[in-house]
């Protein structure tokens, strides 16, 4: 079965210090994963995704996200964090075996403080 | 903004009820899926069409259903409504031209059942 695991309900860093969100999944096969971020009462909004090729892919709003394949992780940073930042973050995971069907993590919400 | 209309953006009914969700996709998508936000249980995938056709399940229940219709705006049917159904959801929708394609998102609807 696909899923996808935020170990952390929330984070918080102090404007312009690096973040990172961590994020790990389990998959059969490759891996589709996907990063999403919610403001309060907002839709989600895309930040980047991973399909294959770098391990170091770049999104929107100046994030980031690091691949790794041997710890099955796909951690969200960012170098210097903005209090506008502050939102709840979502990874996600397309099902390999339909690609129909996203599993999404239970999101972690980012306190960036001024 | 992504594109992605629905309505309403609130709802307030009692038990037993039914309502009705309405979603529009991004011009050109012809994939829609819909999710169920709660506090205790995060985001959980529901339903998914792609052009009219049903393509993959969630965690749906039955008393829910959804179709899409041919100028591809879909539509959720919650019945039988319970203190528990109250939640936030969201539509997607997604060009599915690759397998690779994310997800863009409405505002959501806020369903209150009292």
């Amino acid at each position: 079965a696909q899923s996808v695991a935020q170990p952390e309900d929330q984070v918080n860093v102090a404007e312009g210090n690096p973040l990172t969100v961590k994020c790990t999944y389990s998959v059969s096969g490759n891996p589709y994963l996907f990063w999403y971020v919610q403001y309060p009462n907002r839709g989600l909004q895309f930040l980047l995704k991973y399909i294959t090729g770098d391990n170091l892919v770049k999104g929107s709003y100046g994030f980031e996200a690091e691949f790794n394949k041997s710890q099955t992780s796909f951690h969200l940073k960012k170098p210097s964090a903005l209090v506008s930042d502050s939102a709840l973050y979502f990874c996600a995971v397309r099902d390999a075996g339909n690609f129909n069907k996203f599993y999404f993590g239970s999101g972690t919400k980012l306190n960036v403080k001024p | 903004d992504s594109g992605v209309t629905q309505t309403p953006k609130h709802l307030i009914t009692a038990t037993g009820q039914r309502v009705t969700l309405r979603c529009s996709p991004r011009s050109g998508d012809l994939s829609v899926y819909w999710y169920q936000q709660s506090l205790d249980q995060g985001l959980q995938f529901l339903i998914q069409y792609y052009n009219g056709e049903e393509r993959a399940k969630g965690n749906i229940l039955e008393r829910f259903s959804a179709q899409q219709f041919p100028d591809l705006h879909s539509e959720l049917n919650l019945s039988s409504l319970e203190l528990g159904d109250s939640a936030l959801y969201f539509c997607a929708s997604s060009s599915d031209r690759g397998s690779y394609n994310e997800q863009f998102f409405g505002p959501g609807t806020r369903l209150t059942v009292l």
